[in-house]
Parts: C-alpha cells; sequence; structure tokens
C-alpha cells in the first residue's frame, strides 16, 4: 500500500539534545512537507521541498533542520537551539498538481523532559 | 497572504444528525484550492473534500458537502447524517492555485472540534 511512515510515534528528549524525526514516503511525490501542531491549533509549516537536494524554510524553521537526499526520504531534526520542542510534528507530500491534496503520516509525538 | 479563520472551537452534534463547520478565508489570488481535513484522537490527517474557487458547483462527497460562497469568502463543511466515528477536529485549509514557486503549501485554520452524541 502507498502512503507516508513516519517513526517513532513517540520520542522523548532531553534539553540540550538533538534529534531526528523520519518520514518516508512510496507515493512518489516530489514534494514533502513537515508541520508542527500544538494543542489546540492547527498546523503550521516547519520546512518544505519540492524537489531531491533542495529545501525551503516554512513559516517556522528556527531550530530545526532538514535533509532531503532521496525522493522517498526527508528527515527532520530538531536541534538544542529550539526552545520549545514539545509539540507533534506531522509529515506530508504532495502529487503533481495544485488540485491534490496533501498526503499525511500518522505522526510523531515529540516530548522534552 | 492567505488566512483561514473557523470561528466555532467546539461543536455538539447528535447522532444522525446534520451539522455545518465554518469555514471563513482571506486572499487576494484569483485562483485557489479549499480543502477539509479530519484529524481523529489517533492525529492522522484525513483528506475529506475539495473545492476549487472555479468550480461552478458545490463539491460533495458522500456525506461530506462543501458550501461555498465565494462572494462571501466562505467554505462551509456539511456532514449529513453525523455518525459516532466523525468526532474529530477539522481542519479548513486553502492553497493558491498560481502558485509560481509551485511549492502546493496549504495554509490552515486553526479548528473545530466535533463531538457526536449517541
Amino acid at each position: 500500500d502507498g502512503g507516508i511512515t513516519q517513526s517513532p510515534k513517540y520520542l522523548f528528549r532531553k534539553e540540550g539534545q538533538n534529534v531526528t524525526l523520519s518520514c518516508e514516503q512510496n507515493l512518489n511525490h516530489d514534494a514533502m512537507y513537515w508541520y508542527r501542531q500544538d494543542p489546540g491549533q492547527g498546523l503550521r509549516l516547519i520546512y518544505y521541498s519540492q524537489i531531491v537536494n533542495d529545501f525551503q524554510k516554512g513559516d517556522i524553521a528556527e531550530g530545526y533542520s532538514v535533509s532531503r537526499e532521496k525522493k522517498e526520504s526527508f528527515p527532520l531534526t530538531v536541534t538544542s537551539a529550539q526552545k520549545n520542542p514539545t509539540a507533534f510534528y506531522l509529515c506530508a507530500s504532495n502529487g503533481d498538481g495544485l488540485e491534490h491534496e496533501q498526503f499525511f503520516g500518522p505522526g510523531t509525538r515529540l516530548t522534552v523532559l | 497572504a492567505q488566512k483561514i479563520t473557523q470561528t466555532q472551537p467546539g461543536m455538539f452534534v447528535q447522532e444522525k444528525e446534520a451539522v455545518t463547520l465554518d469555514c471563513t478565508y482571506d486572499t487576494s489570488d484569483p485562483s485557489y484550492g479549499l480543502f477539509w481535513y479530519k484529524q481523529p484522537s489517533s492525529g492522522e490527517m484525513i483528506f475529506l473534500i475539495y473545492q476549487g474557487s472555479y468550480d461552478q458547483q458545490n463539491a460533495t462527497e458522500g456525506r461530506y458537502s462543501l458550501n461555498f460562497q465565494k462572494a462571501r469568502k466562505s467554505a462551509n463543511l456539511v456532514i449529513s447524517a453525523s455518525q459516532l466515528g466523525d468526532s474529530a477536529m477539522y481542519f479548513c485549509a486553502m492553497r493558491d492555485l498560481y502558485s509560481g514557486a509551485g511549492s502546493y503549501q496549504l495554509t490552515f485554520g486553526k479548528g473545530t472540534k466535533l463531538s457526536v452524541i449517541p
């Protein structure tokens, strides 16, 4: 089945540590996205990538980094510079065509201890 | 810049009744798309329905329909015959269809929490 996988489902981090969230898709989509969701809030865009080896900052990129070395993979690193990283993180991809919806993974819940 | 407003933080509906979730938007783009997503407690975002700004008819998908009023800049989601499984967060989102950068970015509202009462 085609879709997006994210791992781990739950992640705990100590303050000062970097952590990497995995996102893999087998939909053959070029465009991929990372969103952050805080309780009672909508989704805010962290980074996006339209093609391999290229990515752009979204609205809240500070304290995060990404890479896009393969079409299928778009990992997100939450660095120690991110002051309030506890949140729910969603990865998404988009097929060609602006009228196509974004497909989402199941999400990773990150908690800083 | 685009903006989505969902003014209902929470809604209750009796099972088997219809419910309307409000969404208003603001954009200067002449062509845009509107999306609705459902987010159950599990967290995954599920696409429900799409409406293009130039579509002549309101979109429908099964029990979901979109009440699109372009002049009022509203795109309300109507769920008919509510079921217990409809209890979830619902998000309205939009995208510019003339995105020169081709980024396909979506702008989301803050969502409405729908609770279906048996």
